[in-house]
């Protein structure tokens, strides 16, 4: 079964750091880039981050830029997100999705999602 | 980026059709055939539905189509189900090699 499982939400005091991981299963990790979007309590999506399959090209959105870094690691079929300087803004679950590829070419949508890990910042 | 601009709600009889529309700027919808709609019933994970403007994923129903004018897309709903209730987002790649989600519809069945 193709499946994401998202791990390492918590709480954490603004200003604090915390490291989502992604754990990818079912299909060849190393085909695909991943993305993180995030979902603030009872509000929309909004995409955060995103990297190619061998992590050689990444993405922020302008929220994110400078504070937050993706990562993957092929070896272990994870995805990573560091998040430093956190806000109160950031507080949202967050999701680790694949991006759709089709015969070989990159789809910009994305296909499978994970059920995402609850990220808290509050002092 | 600013958050492409969905209608707040949308309702309908089953058996109906509905129409969401998903309205960016010429540097995302408008400038790209890179629109998708995802579904998302409360408490999961969203679920794509269409790609690339008006292509549907393996598995998901006909009765859902997408199309885009301009800077304007749309997700149409035909034959309404009780099941099709949920929040629906459009999103499309933008010129900052970024993506965009939309505001979201929640989609109620009368």
């Amino acid at each position: 079964e193709v499946q994401l499982v998202e791990s390492g939400g918590g709480v954490v005091r603004p200003g604090g750091s915390l490291r989502l991981s992604c754990a990818a299963s079912g299909f060849t990790f190393d085909d695909y880039g991943m993305s993180w979007v995030r979902q603030a309590p009872g509000k929309g999506l909004e995409w955060v981050s995103g990297i190619n399959w061998n992590g050689g090209s990444t993405g922020y959105a302008d929220s994110v830029k400078g504070r937050f870094t993706i990562s993957r690691d092929n070896a272990k079929n994870s995805l990573y997100l560091q998040m430093n300087s956190l806000r109160a803004e950031d507080t949202a679950l967050y999701h680790c999705a694949r991006v759709l590829v089709l015969g070989g070419v990159i789809v910009k949508a994305f296909d499978i999602w994970g059920q995402g890990t609850m990220v808290t910042v509050s002092s | 980026q600013s958050a492409l601009t969905q209608p707040a709600s949308v309702s309908g009889s089953p058996g109906q059709s509905i129409t969401i529309s998903c309205t960016g700027t010429s540097s995302d919808v408008g400038g790209y055939n890179y629109v998708s709609w995802y579904q998302q019933h409360p408490g999961k994970a969203p679920k794509l539905m269409i790609y690339d403007v008006s292509n549907r994923p393996s598995g998901v129903s006909n009765r859902f189509s997408g199309s885009k004018s301009g800077n304007t897309a749309s997700l149409t709903i035909s034959g309404l189900q009780a099941e099709d209730e949920a929040d629906y987002y459009c999103s499309s790649y933008t010129s900052s090699s970024s993506y965009v989600f939309g505001t979201g519809t929640k989609v109620t069945v009368l």
